[in-house]
């Protein structure tokens, strides 16, 4: 099973609200990330959680925050969003998160609007 | 960090052709390439990976060719069916690093 789950599918929010994005994965991976993806655009990595710890921040406004309560879990919180944050947002997981040849298996996304 | 790039945005090919999409990369210190495919409104899906000190490796009905001296990476795909409708990135890197991708290719098929 390379399954991994994020919640909700679609979010719609103003830009003084407060929601938070989640991910799950049951394949024991210890490496979770949080990628952004705008319209016809590759995705770009946002945050890297290496053994429950924050690894790798590229640079993200401090209006999103990731926490990772346990192995399985990760979430984005997200505040004071502005409309060109919206996009479709997408975890992934991977086995280890030592060296850079381990696949990466994503989940379906959150599709993110803000107004 | 250094970016990997596709020739082209878009690539139409007739049903039951071969499909071939091509990716160049600027890092010459990758060890590692992934392509997947992302239909629309879908995260991206595994379809195969290689290492560098390959530069062949079949799946089924996918082949991904690495040739390390021009910094060129290749998809092909037998027999194009219209489930294979979607866009296809190339990615490097990987592991604690994450995942550098490339433009990405729209691949259509024609009936």
């Amino acid at each position: 099973d390379t399954e991994v789950t994020q919640t909700p599918k679609h979010l719609v929010m103003g830009m003084t609200n407060k929601k938070s994005l989640k991910c799950e994965q049951h394949m024991g991976h210890r490496a979770m990330y949080w990628y952004k993806q705008k319209a016809k655009k590759p995705p770009e990595l946002m945050f890297v959680y290496s053994y429950e710890k924050l690894s790798i921040n590229e640079s993200v406004p401090s209006r999103f925050s990731p926490e990772c309560p346990n192995s399985s879990l990760l979430n984005l919180h997200l505040h004071a969003l502005q409309p060109e944050d919206s996009a479709l947002y997408l975890c992934a997981s991977s086995q280890v998160p030592t060296g850079a040849t381990d696949t990466q298996y994503f989940g379906p996304g959150t599709r993110l609007t803000v107004l | 960090g250094e970016s990997v790039g596709l020739h082209l945005p878009t690539l139409s090919v007739q049903e039951g052709d071969n499909s071939i999409i091509n990716c160049a990369y600027s890092n010459s210190a990758s060890d590692y390439f992934i392509w997947y495919k992302q239909e629309s409104g879908k995260g991206p899906q595994f379809i195969i990976d290689i290492r560098s000190n390959m530069d062949k490796r079949q799946g089924q009905r996918v082949t991904v060719l690495l040739n390390k001296t021009v910094k060129h990476l290749s998809l092909q795909i037998a027999a194009t069916q219209p489930g294979d409708s979607a866009v296809y990135f190339c990615a490097e890197g990987g592991g604690a690093d994450g995942l550098t991708f490339g433009k990405g290719t729209h691949l259509i098929i024609q009936p």
